[in-house]
């Protein structure tokens, strides 16, 4: 079975460009999760979605950042203007059933604004 | 609040010495879920365990074992003859179960970096 896939793998931008996440979750999973991982702050949640709504949205950093998903296998976790202390690693990861369950990671994707 | 504390920094161990991964949480919940991811050198992040905060028995796999305790709310992870390929960061998480907390929040200790030389 396919695991969760994001796309791009790496982005290199300048500053205030838009910068566009994607994800895939793993088909049938009702819970998708945007994480960001920096040296400074470690794992920090963004935003997670069940069945497709918001639930707990928390986590964004600040109205440049937001997020989608408009149908059970794709989301967008979009950046715009980007600034460079946006630089990180964005991961998602989808769990099935509860929040609380076993979250399946995909491969993140690094993002550099310059 | 709701806090996952990693003390080690950096363990660095020759192959097939036994080693052990600290974890110590907090929370006021009594309701919540333990996890350890694993994080080689390529980034992703690959799930090992989740422990239910009612379920203490320990856990073995293959050469993983942890160790649950409530009363010191330690959740240590013991990797046995240890091989180059657990070269990782490792990672312990808190995620809480009970409504009106972020039960989606998986709350993340800063890892420990793990080193094992041939």
């Amino acid at each position: 079975d396919a695991g969760v896939i994001q796309s791009p793998r790496h982005e290199v931008t300048e500053m205030g460009q838009e910068v566009t996440l994607r994800c895939k979750p793993i088909s049938g999973h009702d819970y998708l999760f945007w994480y960001r991982q920096t040296m400074m702050r470690g794992l920090e949640l963004l935003i997670y979605f069940n069945n497709n709504v918001p639930i707990d949205d928390s986590g964004m950093p600040e109205d440049r950042f937001s997020a989608k998903m408009p149908n059970a296998s794709f989301s967008t976790l979009k950046i715009q203007p980007s600034e460079p202390r946006d630089s990180a690693v964005y991961f998602c990861a989808s769990s099935l059933g509860a929040p609380s369950g076993e979250q399946y990671f995909g491969p993140g994707t690094r993002l550099t604004v310059t | 609040a709701q806090k996952v504390t990693q003390a080690q920094t950096e363990i660095s161990v020759v192959e097939k010495e036994d080693v052990t991964l600290d974890c110590v949480y907090e929370t006021r919940d009594t309701t919540y879920y333990l996890f350890w991811y694993k994080q080689p050198p390529s980034g992703e992040l690959v799930f090992l365990i989740r422990r239910n905060s009612f379920d203490e028995q320990n856990e073995i796999s293959g050469r993983y074992s942890w160790n649950f305790q409530k009363s010191t709310s330690s959740f240590n992870f013991t990797i046995t003859a240890s091989q180059v390929v657990d070269s990782a960061v490792y990672f312990c998480a808190l995620i809480l179960t009970s409504y009106g907390g972020s039960q989606g929040n998986l709350i993340f200790g800063k890892g420990t970096k793990l080193s094992v030389k041939p």
